[in-house]
């Protein structure tokens, strides 16, 4: 089993759908989880980050954590063009700051 | 945030050449970088844990003689790719902690260099 699953899309929504992104993990001392942007030839851009089970929202976008299922979500609302991107979940225990990245999902809004 | 600028942006080399790609943090200074490898469609694999003034720390499986890693300033780690061959051809990106924002990770990417080897 890998450490993290991620489903790799492609997805493609309309313009101001809510999209939901996933991923799974099975490390147990994961201790903050992390959802990065990635647009195509660029480093990732960090956009959340929590480090409990629960919602944690900053505008458009809403972090989701379920550690008993050791499953987190990401759900972007009023998607946009712009947000066309490949999305990457990663976590990390903390000890050494080392992340384990997913595999990354990659999203198409169209106009 | 934080900013992290890696140098070049992309790089074509001949096969048997080395490359040198620099990271630097510029509004903070990185006690630990980390080093990453992308190929197409796939996702980050951590190659490396760059900390100033000591050795780095290499996962699994990356050589050490062949990736070598440089971090003599609390601003500046290199990597460079020795006796480069096609096979060595990714997308490298480094990232970066800042000790300010209270985090017990690193948040912060350059923006990543694609090496072609030819």
């Amino acid at each position: 089993q890998k450490e993290v699953e991620q489903d790799p899309g492609p997805l493609s929504v309309p313009e101001g759908a809510i999209v939901s992104l996933n991923c799974t993990y099975s490390n147990s001392a994961f201790q903050y989880f992390m959802w990065y942007r990635q647009y195509s030839r660029k480093g990732p851009e960090l956009l959340m980050y929590t480090y409990s089970s629960g919602n944690k929202e900053d505008g458009r976008f809403t972090a989701q954590v379920d550690k008993s299922s050791k499953y987190i979500s990401l759900f972007i609302r009023d998607s946009q063009p712009s947000d066309s991107a490949t999305y990457l979940c990663a976590f990390t225990s903390g000890n050494t700051g080392k992340l384990i990245f997913g595999q990354g999902t990659t999203l198409q809004v169209k106009p | 945030g934080a900013v992290v600028s890696q140098h070049p942006s992309w790089v074509i080399c001949k096969s048997g050449t080395s490359v040198k790609i620099e990271c630097r943090s510029l509004d903070f200074q990185a006690t630990t970088m980390f080093w990453y490898r992308q190929f197409p469609k796939q996702s980050l694999m951590l190659m490396a844990t760059s900390n100033e003034g000591s050795k780095a720390t290499y996962e699994q499986g990356v050589e050490k003689d062949k990736f070598l890693i440089n971090h003599a300033s609390l601003t500046l780690s290199t990597l460079t790719v020795t006796s480069a061959h096609p096979e060595d051809s990714s997308f490298y990106i480094c990232s970066a902690r800042d000790p300010r924002q209270g985090r017990n990770t690193e948040a912060f990417f350059g923006q990543g260099t694609r090496l072609t080897v030819v």
